[in-house]
């Protein structure tokens, strides 16, 4: 079956530190890998995405790596700003695109 | 210009009252979805539409009913609401690709309160 584990939070981090989030998948066949980013008090918006191995999404200083070899699809940006306090999803869908499957989401809070 | 639009956005009601929540999108996309996110920021899968057919149902109780008159609309109706069903809701839509996979786009949310 399909399914996508990432990094417990909550996670808090000083301001210009490099971070990464951790997400790993399992899915039969090719899915299409995203990342997803739930500002406080509004909905889940599209970070980046990949739609084939080694492929490399990037948005915002963000950056993940579709690995197909190590099924991973790590989020990682290299030096965080206070505006980047957010819930992070990793998110994959099936070759159909009828059906996406969601972490458990990982609250990163950047303090000044 | 809103994409995945939800009404309302916010909803107080008693235990026992019925209540629906309203999603337009207006992106031409087949499929629309609800989730509900609780308290700890998970997102559980509700229901799922291809152009107005019912393809997800995931185990939710019968109280909650899905109504999709249109493809560009996925109305949620709740019966004998229980205070267990305070949470987020999101409304959402894609486009399924033949090959390949697209985005889902969210709308805002509905925050239910049952007291």
């Amino acid at each position: 079956g399909n399914s996508v584990t990432q990094m417990e939070g909550p996670v808090t981090l000083s301001e210009e530190a490099f971070l990464t989030i951790n997400c790993t998948y399992t899915a039969t066949g090719y899915p299409s890998l995203f990342w997803y980013v739930q500002y406080p008090g509004e909905g889940l918006q599209l970070l980046l995405k990949a739609t084939k191995a080694d492929d490399k999404g990037s948005n915002k200083g963000f950056e993940a790596t579709y690995r197909k070899e190590t099924t991973s699809f790590h989020l990682e940006k290299g030096s965080v700003q206070v505006s980047d306090s957010a819930v992070y999803f990793c998110a994959l869908s099936a070759n159909t695109g009828n059906q996406f499957y969601f972490g458990t989401g990982t609250s990163l809070t950047v303090i000044p | 210009d809103t994409a995945v639009s939800q009404t309302p956005k916010y909803l107080v009601t008693q235990m026992g009252n019925d209540k629906s929540i309203k999603c337009e999108q207006n992106l031409g996309h087949d499929t629309m979805y609800w989730y509900k996110q609780d308290s700890k920021k998970f997102l559980k899968i509700m229901f799922s539409y291809n152009n107005k057919e019912l393809i997800i149902n995931e185990t939710v109780p019968n109280r909650f009913s899905p109504k999709s008159p249109d493809k560009a609309h996925l109305n949620l109706h709740i019966n004998s609401l229980e205070l267990g069903d305070s949470a987020v809701y999101f409304c959402a839509s894609s486009q399924a690709a033949t090959s390949g996979s697209t985005e889902a786009f969210f709308g805002q949310g509905t925050r239910l309160t049952v007291v």
